[in-house]
């Protein structure tokens, strides 16, 4: 099943609205999650990592007051797009990282399909 | 800096077609490999992977050997079905590293 949980799956607001989206571990403590972004038929692209308890490090060309990031916890980082505008509708993919679950270095949610109007 | 390079698209099918999709990288050390699959609307699963040179990593029919002489981990199967239908991407990590280098991904489209 599911080890990675994000929500909302899917999101549609207004333009200069604040949107939170939400990457939970389930059933492992995650040291680091990653927030990708993903446009239409291309690569991820990584955004931000970010490690429990502290600032998260953003990637080149990422605006870290836009793309603001929280992992207040082991299980449980979130990415607030701020004043969204239609340039930020995209498809954002969290991922999760534990030293308990090494079959692969990643765990991944499935996405939020953020539409900005 | 390690990178993915790994075969453009759209590829499209019969179904029972023989698959390949093409991955090279470049990389310092000995990194692990993977293969993900993206079904549409969904985040990434992981396929299959192989850590360390000359290992086949297999799954649900796909395999992809990990040839450090030729730096590439192609994914392959035999006979591909509808439900095959999905973006692949190719990517490694570095030794001991968390994060994850992508290729551009390679959208397939198998029709019945």
């Amino acid at each position: 099943g599911a080890v990675v949980s994000q929500h909302p799956s899917r999101v549609i607001c207004k333009s200069g609205t604040s949107v939170k989206i939400e990457c939970r571990s389930l059933d492992f403590q995650a040291t680091t999650m990653f927030w990708y972004r993903q446009f239409p038929k291309q690569s991820l692209m990584l955004m931000a990592t970010s490690n429990e308890g502290s600032k998260a490090t953003y990637e080149q060309g990422v605006e870290k007051d836009k793309f603001l990031i929280n992992h207040a916890s082991l299980t449980l980082s979130t990415l607030t797009v701020t004043s969204a505008h239609p340039e930020d509708s995209s498809f954002y993919i969290c991922s999760a990282h534990s030293a308990d679950r090494l079959e692969q270095p990643q765990h991944f949610g499935d996405g939020t399909r953020l539409s900005i109007l | 800096g390690n990178s993915v390079t790994q075969m453009e698209g759209p590829v499209t099918l019969s179904e029972e077609a023989f698959l390949t999709i093409n991955c090279t990288y470049t990389a310092t050390g000995y990194p692990s490999l993977f293969w993900y699959v993206q079904y549409p609307g969904e985040g990434l699963q992981l396929l299959l992977k192989a850590t360390k040179a000359d290992d086949k990593g297999s799954n649900k029919g796909f395999e992809a050997t990990y040839r450090k002489e030729t730096t590439s981990f192609h994914l392959e199967k035999g006979s591909v079905q509808v439900s095959d239908s999905a973006v692949y991407f190719c990517a490694l990590s570095g030794q001991g590293a968390q994060k994850l280098v992508f290729g551009q991904g390679t959208r397939l489209t198998i029709n019945p």
